[in-house]
Formats: structure tokens, sequence, C-alpha cells
């Protein structure tokens, strides 16, 4: 059971560049978020998603797009990227967002900006 | 989401228990308790939640305090591998995000 699988690993981009993060779950959850991480902060959302076709913004949403075509994916794009979205991505999911649903995370995408 | 205050570091011994406190005290009714732990470089990992009771499962026991305003997360016997930053998050049961503090630093001496 794989869990919640974020691609790629690792990237390194120039400024203005834009690229796609996939967050892929195979747990049927309903649910999904994507979270940034800085040095030295905890992890603040940038958008979730309640269900396939559905997309909500978080606390930083700006300089960011999410999509959720399949019920399994989660995307999040940066259509013109900044040194200022350079963090540690996480991907997030949960069968519900009851305080009794639990979320569950991928290992991250570590991007870095130019 | 109701504030938390955890220590900012933590040692233990390799095979003692770890007690990890955490102070909610302007939690709600409806706010849960929960613990993630994130081990160098991985995503979060959660181990725990409760909202009354205490709780246990294969990982850890949660101990909440009557009214409360406190918890207790208890590895029972720690591990190099239980070596992580852990976080204590207070959520109301429909908010949708984690709000991660800066969590304790729990280092497994051997």
């Amino acid at each position: 059971n794989a869990g919640v699988t974020q691609t790629p690993k690792f990237r390194v981009l120039k400024t203005g560049q834009s690229m796609t993060l996939l967050c892929a779950q195979d747990m049927n959850h309903e649910y999904m978020y994507w979270y940034r991480q800085d040095p030295g902060m905890g992890l603040r959302l940038i958008h979730y998603s309640v269900g396939e076709g559905t997309t909500a913004k978080g606390e930083v949403p700006d300089g960011y797009n999410v999509s959720r075509l399949k019920k399994q994916n989660f995307l999040l794009g940066l259509e013109s990227a900044a040194p200022s979205q350079t963090s540690v991505y996480f991907c997030a999911s949960s069968q519900g967002t009851g305080g009794f649903q639990p979320q569950h995370f991928g290992d991250g995408t570590r991007l870095s900006i130019l | 989401d109701a504030k938390t205050t955890q220590p900012t570091s933590m040692d233990c011994a390799e095979g003692r228990a770890a007690n990890l406190p955490c102070n909610h005290s302007t939690i709600s009714g409806n706010e849960y308790v929960y613990w993630y732990r994130q081990i160098h470089s991985q995503g979060p990992q959660y181990i725990i939640h409760g909202l009354k009771n205490n709780e246990t499962n294969e990982m850890a026991s949660l101990i909440i305090t009557e009214d409360r305003k406190s918890s207790t997360l208890i590895l029972p016997h720690a591990t190099l591998r239980d070596t992580a930053v852990y976080y204590c998050i207070v959520r109301y049961t429909n908010d949708y995000k984690l709000s991660f503090g800066a969590g304790t630093t729990v280092t497994v001496r051997a």
C-alpha cells in the first residue's frame, strides 16, 4: 500500500519557469491538500480539495493553481516560479474533514527556484 | 484553532518511556488533539488523536487531562528511530487545515 505518492521528489527551476507537482493517493480518500514548509516553520496550507472536480484556497494560495480531475490525483501548478516559492511541498489526503479523520502525508517535493 | 505550547526540545534514553507534554488551555469542546511527528526529510506522520478520553494505539498513548487544557503523548519504549520533531495540534472538527507550530524536537540517545 503506497499511501500518498509525490512526484518529482526534487526539482530546480529558474525564475519564470512553470511546472506541475503531482500527488497520487491509493486510499480512496475524498479530501486532498497541498502544504508548503519553509525552513524552521510549520506547514502552511496552500490549496485543498473536498472531492473530484473541486478545489479551494488555503492560507497561502497566491502564485499557485490546482486541479483535481481524478479522485486519486491532486496537481499543484506554478505558472511563473519565483524564488519565494523555494520550499518543500507536501501533499496529504484524508477520508473527510471531521476531527476524527487524520491526514496522511507524502514524503514531499523539494523545489528550488533560482 | 486553539494554540498549543510545547517544549522546544527534549532528550530521551533508548528503551525508556518518552513523555511529551502539550498545553492547550483555550481548547474548545469540538476541538480534537492530534499528534504528528516529522522525521528528518520525511512527511509528517500521524501518531494518534483524541477528544476527551485517553487513547492508545500501536505507536503511542495519549493522556488528556479532565479539563482538556493539556495532554501528554507517551512513547512507551523509545528507539533511535523515534528521533523526530513532534507536533501537538488542536483542530476544530470541521477545519480543513492542520496548523503546525514549532513542535518538540525529541532526540533519543543510545
